[in-house]
């Protein structure tokens, strides 16, 4: 079973607006959540992360929303660039399990100029 | 310092044979990882490592082997390969920490096609 949701496979924005990416999961074991980047022909990188002891962390352009209460966490991206124009997963893991993570199945974002 | 590097880039077997991926890693980590992505799956964890000469499974192990004779170097083996094994293989590297938000630096990965 899939524990770790993103329901859009795609996604659509124009430059310079508000891209919102969400991700759903299942285990109520989860404790934290992580978003990686992904460019074509290259490996995923680290962009922002998140405890479950918090609703929200803000790192530049980026900000997660965690919702407990509805297993749902969603990646704000304000304003919209070219560049952030690539696949973007979600993640999470059991503080219990160290460092294994679930990936969901990735949401591809396109910035429009 | 080259992060984390995996060879080959490409490769195409035929049903049966078998190959060696490598990962190299030049950050002194602790933690190696290998994950295969998948259309429509996102990254799945085949096997991983804490340490030199250590290995445990991940979420789909079966028809892979791992070794981790030297700290930097994390093997992956396919003995006998088949069509369902077609994937992108990424290799992947963290922090002794174990701890869940430890990020994890990938390499470029593979991409490996059974006919």
């Amino acid at each position: 079973d899939q524990q770790v949701k993103q329901n859009s496979p795609s996604l659509s924005v124009q430059e310079g607006r508000i891209s919102i990416l969400n991700c759903d999961y299942t285990n109520s074991m989860f404790d934290y959540f992580l978003w990686y980047k992904k460019y074509p022909a290259e490996g995923p990188t680290f962009l922002i992360s998140i405890s479950s002891i918090k609703d929200k962390n803000e790192d530049g352009r980026f900000t997660v929303f965690l919702n407990k209460s509805a297993k749902h966490l969603s990646l704000h991206i304000v304003p919209s660039q070219p560049g952030d124009s690539a696949v973007y997963f979600c993640a999470a893991s059991p503080e219990t399990s160290g460092s294994r993570l679930t990936f969901g199945e990735g949401t591809q974002l396109t910035v429009n100029p | 310092n080259a992060g984390v590097t995996q060879t080959p880039k490409f490769r195409v077997l035929k049903t049966g044979q078998s190959m060696t991926l490598l990962c190299a890693q030049d950050m002194n980590h602790e933690y190696m990882y290998w994950y295969r992505q998948d259309p429509g799956m996102g990254l799945r964890l085949i096997h991983y490592s804490v340490g030199e000469g250590t290995t445990a499974k991940g979420e789909v192990p079966d028809g892979y082997n791992v070794s981790r004779l030297k700290k930097q170097n994390f093997l992956l083996g396919l003995e006998s390969a088949a069509p369902s094994q077609t994937s992108v293989y990424f290799c992947a590297s963290s922090r002794s920490t174990g701890r869940a938000e430890e990020e994890q630096y990938f390499g470029p990965g593979t991409r490996l096609t059974v006919t």
